[in-house]
């Protein structure tokens, strides 16, 4: 598709259990980035990936959550024991780096309740 | 502690008047900022962004402004339009290479 693919779209899962959430960057993008949003607040960072770099991963909540990106596309961010407070949207972005001015396009994101 | 402010959790403005969003930063290695605005249940969409060698870029009805030294910055809407309704954030990085930090939001209510 043209735009950044998140799936699933909506998730409840059990406490305790762990998730997995899926992003398909635009085509050509090298960046990618994961934030959430939880009730009532802000887009909060979780990681960036850019081109074959180290990932920034200093907005990741807790040991619980770890993301990656294969082949430098397509990206999993997995939660596992899932608690409560982890219920929010999970938003994917992509950019073509530096030379697009840093202009991220989002996904429509992944709703995680817990349960 | 949050680097990019976004004090005003919800303004209202008359229709065809101008809307004024605030954002405060407090990274003074910050030199790229963005305007986000996000309608419910989407993702949010990029709006207009503003490199710290400028001090106001405009396009069509929104206009951005930069303060260095006050660390502040603001988005202007003029004539604000019903289908401004929406949540807008603040966004800013240290170079077009880092990443994007986000402000809080405010969501903006054009009353009829």
């Amino acid at each position: 598709g043209a735009g950044v693919s998140q799936s699933p779209s909506n998730k409840v899962t059990e406490k305790g259990k762990d998730v997995e959430l899926r992003c398909d960057p635009i085509s050509g993008h090298t960046a990618l980035y994961w934030y959430r949003q939880s009730l009532g607040q802000g887009l909060e960072f979780l990681i960036y990936f850019q081109g074959n770099s180290a990932p920034d991963k200093s907005g990741l909540p807790s040991d619980r959550f770890s993301a990656e990106r294969t082949g430098g596309s397509v990206s999993t961010l997995t939660i596992q024991r899932t608690q409560q407070e982890d219920s929010a949207v999970y938003l994917c972005a992509s950019s073509t780096g530096p030379s697009s001015g840093n202009t991220i396009y989002f996904g429509e994101g992944s709703w995680l309740t817990v349960v | 502690d949050q680097q990019v402010k976004q004090n005003s959790p919800s303004l209202s403005v008359q229709e065809g008047r101008i809307s004024i969003l605030n954002c405060d930063y407090t990274n003074s290695m910050f030199d790229y900022f963005l305007w986000y605005k996000k309608y419910p249940a989407e993702g949010p969409t990029f709006l207009i962004s503003i490199s710290s060698i400028k001090d106001k870029n405009e396009d069509g009805r929104f206009t951005v402004f930069l303060n260095k030294s006050a660390k502040h910055l603001s988005l202007h809407i003029v004539p604000s339009q019903p289908g401004d309704s929406a949540v807008y954030f603040c966004a800013a990085s240290r170079n077009r290479d880092d990443k994007i930090i986000f402000g809080k939001g405010t969501r903006l209510h054009i009353l009829p």
